[in-house]
């Protein structure tokens, strides 16, 4: 499963409150990446890391900020969620040419 | 941007037959890679087979293989003898180089009938 957890799995929050992601690996991978998975759009791109302090914005960045201080960890942040933002939450890790998932994370703004 | 295209929503299939699933996809890149993943019901994403680009030779996994039509950027998956267990989201994705960011289409959902 590549060594990726998420967490929170599961969380609901009301409008306009901060809410934050982490995704957890263990194998020192450099390139990181968070998706959202909607129904009708697949999985689109928030946000990606390339190493310790170096990320860059995917196609749907709106509303959203990443950090990553350590290798293992790279962290979503909704800084004032909105219920456009109730989704599925992927993080991924890149081991060669492919991706590896985490299990996910069910957001739902109220 | 690269687009990535599923055409076909849902498809169904019976137990033991083949199915094929559809992808095109838009590109200026002369090397890149194309994947599948299986999305079952737990949610887990899987990566299924991925094929690169510079080979001509079609992808194969066990029951699943690709057929790489480069020059009509098609990249469909087949599954033979289908078994209750595929029975999934399945997701085709691009990808400009190895690690870089994937682009994916918007999913086949196959059910696998008894």
């Amino acid at each position: 499963d590549a060594g990726i957890t998420q967490s929170p799995r599961h969380k609901v929050t009301e409008t306009g409150t901060p809410v934050t992601l982490r995704c957890h690996q263990t194998e020192n991978h450099r390139y990181m990446y968070w998706y959202r998975q909607d129904p009708g759009h697949g999985l689109r791109l928030i946000h990606y890391s390339y190493g310790v302090k170096d990320t860059d914005k995917g196609e749907v960045s709106d509303g959203y900020s990443v950090s990553r201080s350590k290798t293992e960890d790279f962290l979503l942040t909704l800084e004032s969620a909105t219920s456009s933002q109730t989704s599925v939450y992927f993080c991924a890790i890149s081991v060669g040419p492919g991706q590896y998932f985490g299990p996910g994370t069910r957001l739902t703004v109220t | 941007a690269q687009t990535v295209t599923q055409s076909q929503p849902e498809m169904s299939v019976q137990e033991a037959e083949t199915v094929t699933l559809s992808c095109t996809y838009d590109t200026s890149e002369n090397n890149y890679y194309l994947f599948w993943y299986k999305q079952p019901p737990s949610r887990q994403m899987i990566l299924v087979i991925r094929q690169e680009a510079y080979k001509q030779q079609n992808a194969t996994e066990n029951r699943f293989s690709v057929n790489f039509q480069k020059a009509a950027k098609s990249f469909s998956l087949k599954i033979s003898d289908s078994q209750l267990g595929d029975t999934a989201m399945y997701f085709c994705a691009f990808g400009e180089t190895s690690g870089s960011r994937l682009t994916f289409g918007e999913g086949t959902q196959l059910t696998v009938n008894p």
